[in-house]
């Protein structure tokens, strides 16, 4: 139940593209969807998060959609560059705090 | 604010060694994570504290692994008698309590290496 699936595991997708990751979860105690990027070699940075409260939300070129009913959310990342290339974790929060992640999907934005 | 600090950034130790991991949270924030990320994995969360406290360690293994969080200094993540598959990067993060705010603080990691 503490559970975040994330997928595709890898993903490539051309400059201008449309990036798209997907998760799911099982526990309906979440209360909290972020999501991290992550360079190689540093920490995972907090991109954007939604409430579940909410069905979508958009911060520049990045969105969430959360579907509560189905117990999934997406990052979609519109007009992806090189520089978005990295490694995106969804994660899910417990009242108390404690964030689960999701597997992780590496993306690569080709020139 | 010069955010989460970790160190060392890298680490090489010989099995059997211990290793100590260090975490300087940000100002003002009194929870601190630990979590390990092995080679392209994601992150397993291993640890809560509060200061002097721990408040949830159902992620870390119950031999060789302890973390404290005292009232001065850093939160020490320690590893007694490491073993290869104890190879990993150990991120901390921190976070501001009440509930409502948003997100953790990740360090940049420390990147364990058992020969």
């Amino acid at each position: 139940q503490q559970q975040v699936k994330q997928s595709p595991q890898s993903l490539i997708v051309q400059k201008g593209g449309i990036s798209i990751i997907n998760c799911a979860y099982e526990n309906t105690a979440f209360d909290y969807f972020p999501w991290y990027q992550q360079f190689p070699g540093k920490g995972p940075a907090l991109l954007i998060a939604i409430r579940p409260d909410v069905s979508e939300k958009k911060e520049g070129r990045f969105t969430i959609s959360f579907n509560k009913s189905a117990k999934q959310f997406s990052l979609h990342i519109m007009d992806s560059q090189p520089g978005d290339s990295a490694t995106y974790f969804c994660a899910a929060r417990l009242k108390n705090n404690m964030l689960t992640f999701g597997g992780g999907t590496r993306l690569m934005v080709k020139p | 604010n010069a955010g989460v600090m970790q160190n060392p950034r890298h680490l090489v130790r010989r099995r059997g060694q211990e290793a100590r991991l260090r975490c300087s949270p940000m100002k003002g924030h009194s929870h601190v994570y630990w979590y390990r990320q092995l080679p392209e994995e994601g992150l397993k969360f291993m640890v809560y504290l509060q200061k002097e406290n721990i408040i949830d360690e159902s992620g870390m293994p119950k031999e060789r692994f302890s973390a404290e969080f005292p009232k001065e200094g850093p939160s020490i993540l320690r590893i007694q008698q490491v073993v290869r598959g104890d190879s990993a990067a150990y991120f901390c993060a921190s976070s501001h309590i009440p509930q409502g705010k948003d997100g953790y603080t990740f360090g940049s990691g420390t990147r364990l290496t058992v020969v």
